[in-house]
């Protein structure tokens, strides 16, 4: 059984380029979050993600990100015009349903040059 | 207040100590609980889910307690291979929200 797959692992963008960073879920999972994290600081939730449906998308920053988890295809999570700051790791997780166990996928770290 | 807090540590103990780590959550809403471990650089692992009648895997015992709002994780006889960081998550409507981890190292 693949566990939550991620690519690229490693991202190197220019500033104000893009930057697409992909997961695929466990097979028969529908529940798909984006956490970030910068060096030694803790998780921090970007977005939540069912088939087709953003449910929340409180911790994304306002402009420049945006997510989606089409019906088919790995989840995306998009980041426009990118900064220095945005440099960090990014890591997927997915569960079979609310409230249940997460899965995480290696992670994408992204670096801005 | 966070809504997960944890003592960030660093916890510094020989092999074959016992060592314990505390978390609180501030919403009493709060659904399901576990405990991940995350070693340097690398993603977060799922060690054990917490229930309120306590939960036992090998060396690693956790606990909750729902009237306190915090749980805990024990480590019996600790292995240099346990050094790594602990993440206490609670699930809270749709989000995992995670503290910040506590550090843990074993020595020889």
């Amino acid at each position: 059984n693949a566990g939550v797959m991620q690519n690229p692992r490693h991202l190197v963008r220019r500033r104000g380029q893009e930057a697409r960073l992909r997961c695929s879920p466990v097979k028969g999972h529908s529940h798909v979050y984006w956490y970030r994290q910068l060096p030694e600081e803790g998780l921090k939730f970007m977005v939540y993600l069912q088939k087709e449906n953003i449910i929340d998308e409180s911790g994304m920053p306002k402009e420049r990100f945006s997510a989606e988890f089409p019906k088919e295809g790995p989840s995306i999570l998009r980041i426009q015009q990118v900064v220095r700051g945005d440099s960090a790791a990014y890591f997927c997780a997915s569960a079979r349903a609310l409230s249940t166990e997460a899965f995480f996928g290696q992670g994408t770290r992204l670096t801005v040059v | 207040r966070k809504e997960v807090e944890q003592d960030p540590g660093p916890f510094n103990v020989p092999e074959g100590a016992t060592v314990a780590f505390n978390c609180t959550y501030s919403n009493s809403a709060s659904q399901s609980f576990f405990w991940y471990r995350q070693d340097c650089r690398k993603e977060p692992k799922l060690l054990m889910s917490v229930y309120s009648s306590g939960n036992e895997d090998g060396r690693f015992t956790a606990q909750l307690n729902r009237a306190s709002q915090y749980i805990s994780l024990l480590i019996r006889d600790s292995k240099l291979s346990d050094s790594a960081t602990y993440l206490c998550v609670v699930t809270y409507t749709d989000k995992l929200i995670f503290g910040t981890g506590t550090r843990l190292q074993v020595f020889p």
